[in-house]
């Protein structure tokens, strides 16, 4: 199957500062790139939607300043969190598809902590 | 709008024994996908099967199945001969063009030795 690589695994940081998550379609090339926030025992939360070269759609509540995403090339997508708090630790989890009505495949996800 | 809903929130079933997951969903396109994912302890997600809502033919692949059936909009994953390694959350989901997948809160599965 495809492999999706995100970037870092974990990440702690200090309050205030910006922490970039990378995720890189390894064997194909990804038009659409969604980004996830997963709380602890819940389902998937979707933040924003990124095609290739265009600006993300991000979701209703979802603060586009504050989760900045980029989509520059077919094979990686970037979110920065920045000025992160406490309240940004979560589980990120992107995943890339070919458009359409296909699948798509999930990075590892990266484990944020706000210190 | 779309919605995928998920009515157990946890399961549990003997190990080699037969489990099924259930998934309804909402919607009034006729062209769709729907996925099921895996999501074990590592959190890595894993797509378990897909089922194109144009054929009425259910999934299949090695121990796991679906039950598709699109006037009910339920779709439901059987497990065969479940093992340990099946233990995980499972996330139904929905795709529709253009592109934004729809999960449902997951169902939990427990493996009994």
């Amino acid at each position: 199957g495809a492999v999706v690589s995100q970037h870092p695994s974990w990440v702690i940081c200090k309050s205030g500062t910006s922490v970039k998550i990378e995720c890189r379609s390894l064997d194909f090339q990804a038009t659409t790139m969604f980004w996830y926030r997963q709380f602890p025992k819940q389902s998937l939360m979707l933040m924003a939607t990124s095609n290739e070269g265009s600006k993300a759609t991000y979701e209703q509540g979802v603060e586009k300043d504050k989760f900045l995403i980029n989509h520059a090339s077919l094979t990686l997508s970037t979110l920065t969190v920045t000025s992160a708090h406490p309240e940004d630790s979560s589980f990120y989890i992107c995943s890339a598809s070919t458009g359409g009505n296909t699948e798509a495949f999930f990075g590892q996800g990266t484990r944020l902590t706000v210190v | 709008a779309q919605t995928v809903t998920q009515s157990q929130p946890e399961m549990s079933v003997q190990e080699a024994e037969t489990v099924t997951l259930s998934c309804t969903y909402d919607t009034s396109e006729s062209d769709y996908y729907l996925f099921w994912y895996k999501q074990p302890p590592s959190r890595q997600m894993i797509l378990v099967i897909r089922q194109e809502a144009y054929k009425q033919q259910n999934a299949t692949e090695n121990r796991f199945s679906v039950n598709f059936q699109k006037a009910a909009k339920s779709f439901s994953l059987k497990i065969s001969d479940s093992q340990l390694g099946d233990a995980a959350m499972y996330f139904c989901a929905y795709r529709r063009a253009p592109n934004k997948i729809i999960f449902g809160k997951g169902t939990r599965l427990h493996i009994l030795p």
